[in-house]
């Protein structure tokens, strides 16, 4: 079936680090992926989305490439900023279905 | 163009009681669904709905909860007989179209049951 594996957290950094939250995928076909940002008492906010193999979804700085060969969607940021402080969650679509999985949810907490 | 809207945000039942959620699809929007998440866990998918339709409902408890769509109105989530474990934030999300969409989700509704 299809699932969505991301990397657990919690996750760390001080302000202008670099991240990479890592995602993989197990999918039947050619899903859309994405990556929603919760923060905290707030529902999930699309963060970006790539809908095939070798887009490149990007938003606020952050960025993720679909890669097939590898079925992952990592997120990365350059430089976090105490705001990007939330929940980020891999997610994926099926090409002929509404059936969205969703990874466990990355907590990232970035100090000043 | 509001987002998906979602009433009460918050909500408190004591046990045996009933709970219903609201949502209110981004304007356009005709499908909609309902996902649960447990603290400190991921979105668990329950039912996706069209208009007057329920399409998948493989996500949820084979007792106590349901979901409509009216022709009129918003969705409601209605859980019957509200335990503890019943407690989790209820999100909506609604789509113009099916299939790789993008979904767009609701504030949420946080359920404490007493």
């Amino acid at each position: 079936g299809n699932s969505v594996t991301q990397m657990e957290g919690p996750v760390t950094l001080s302000e202008e680090a670099f991240l990479t939250i890592n995602c993989t995928y197990t999918a039947t076909g050619y899903p859309s992926l994405f990556w929603y940002v919760q923060y905290p008492g707030e529902g999930l906010q699309l963060l970006l989305k790539a809908t095939k193999a070798d887009d490149k979804g990007s938003n606020k700085g952050f960025e993720a490439t679909y890669r097939k060969e590898t079925t992952s969607f990592h997120l990365e940021k350059g430089s976090v900023q105490v705001s990007d402080s939330a929940v980020y969650f891999c997610a994926l679509m099926p090409r002929n279905n509404n059936d969205m999985r969703f990874g466990a949810g990355t907590r990232l907490t970035v100090k000043p | 163009n509001a987002g998906v809207m979602q009433n009460p945000r918050h909500l408190v039942r004591r046990r045996g009681q009933e709970a219903r959620l609201r949502c209110s699809p981004m304007k356009g929007h005709s499908h909609v669904y309902w996902y649960r998440q447990l603290p400190e866990e991921g979105l668990k998918f329950m039912v996706y709905l069209q208009k007057e339709n329920i399409i998948d409902e493989s996500g949820m408890p084979k007792e106590r909860f349901s979901a409509e769509f009216p022709k009129e109105g918003p969705s409601i989530l209605r859980i019957q007989q509200v335990v503890r474990g019943d407690s989790a934030a209820y999100f909506c999300a609604s789509s113009f179209d099916r299939g790789g969409e993008t979904q767009y989700f609701g504030p949420g509704t946080r359920l404490l049951v007493l």
